[in-house]
């Protein structure tokens, strides 16, 4: 079956550290998200992806970036990770609009 | 500026009782209109979504209203299950596909 996968699901790293999230899909989708999930806020855009190649960035793209290299994969990169980028990571793939497909999440603590 | 509001954090119903559960918006190019459903520890899932050319949508025991004059839109479930606890998003996204979350609503169906 297709599907979406996130890794690592839990991961804890030091300030001013660099992180990569990987999100990873099998649906073949051109359109690829990043969204961070905090108490209050609900889901909140950082970058976004329409096909290879391109980028985009959302709402709260400070101190991250994505690259799209290839349809399947979106990496987020947090450059200098910083306490207030502790959240809960979600990727999501979507073939068109109003449908969207969710990853399981990464918890991400930065201490 | 958070273009996608749901007021009401929380919302506990009886089981077997109609749960309401609201959302406005403010961006007028929206056209497309989504729930989702989510449970702790795992990613969004895909309920039920609406178009900006229908003002109703029935999936089961789900319906969604949209009132674009008012931008505002309604989830209905219809009777409400213990397994419908969960927190619940709504999102818009303009037909470019960049989909926007409210800050969700937390729905508990007593038994």
């Amino acid at each position: 079956d297709a599907e979406i996968t996130q890794s690592p699901r839990h991961k804890i790293t030091e300030t001013g550290r660099q992180v990569t999230l990987a999100c990873h899909q099998t649906w073949n989708h051109n359109n690829m998200f990043w969204y961070r999930q905090d108490l209050g806020h609900g889901l909140r855009l950082i970058h976004y992806s329409y096909g290879v190649q391109d980028t985009n960035k959302g709402e709260v793209s400070d101190g991250y970036s994505v690259s799209r290299s290839n349809t399947e994969d979106l990496p987020l990169t947090l450059e200098s990770a910083a306490s207030s980028q502790t959240s809960v990571y979600f990727c999501a793939s979507s073939p068109r609009p109003g449908e969207a497909f969710f990853g399981q999440g990464t918890r991400l603590t930065v201490v | 500026d958070q273009q996608v509001k749901q007021n009401s954090p929380s919302l506990s119903v009886q089981e077997g009782r109609i749960s309401i559960l609201n959302c406005d918006y403010t961006n007028s190019m929206f056209d497309y209109f989504l729930w989702y459903k989510k449970y702790p520890a795992e990613g969004p899932t895909f309920l039920i979504s609406i178009s900006s050319i229908k003002d109703k949508n029935e999936d089961g025991r789900f319906t969604v209203f949209l009132n674009k004059s008012a931008k505002h839109l309604s989830l209905h479930i219809v009777p409400s299950q213990p397994g419908d606890s969960a927190v619940y998003f709504c999102a818009a996204s303009a037909s470019d596909n960049d989909m926007r979350f409210g800050a969700g609503t937390r729905l508990t169906v007593k038994p």
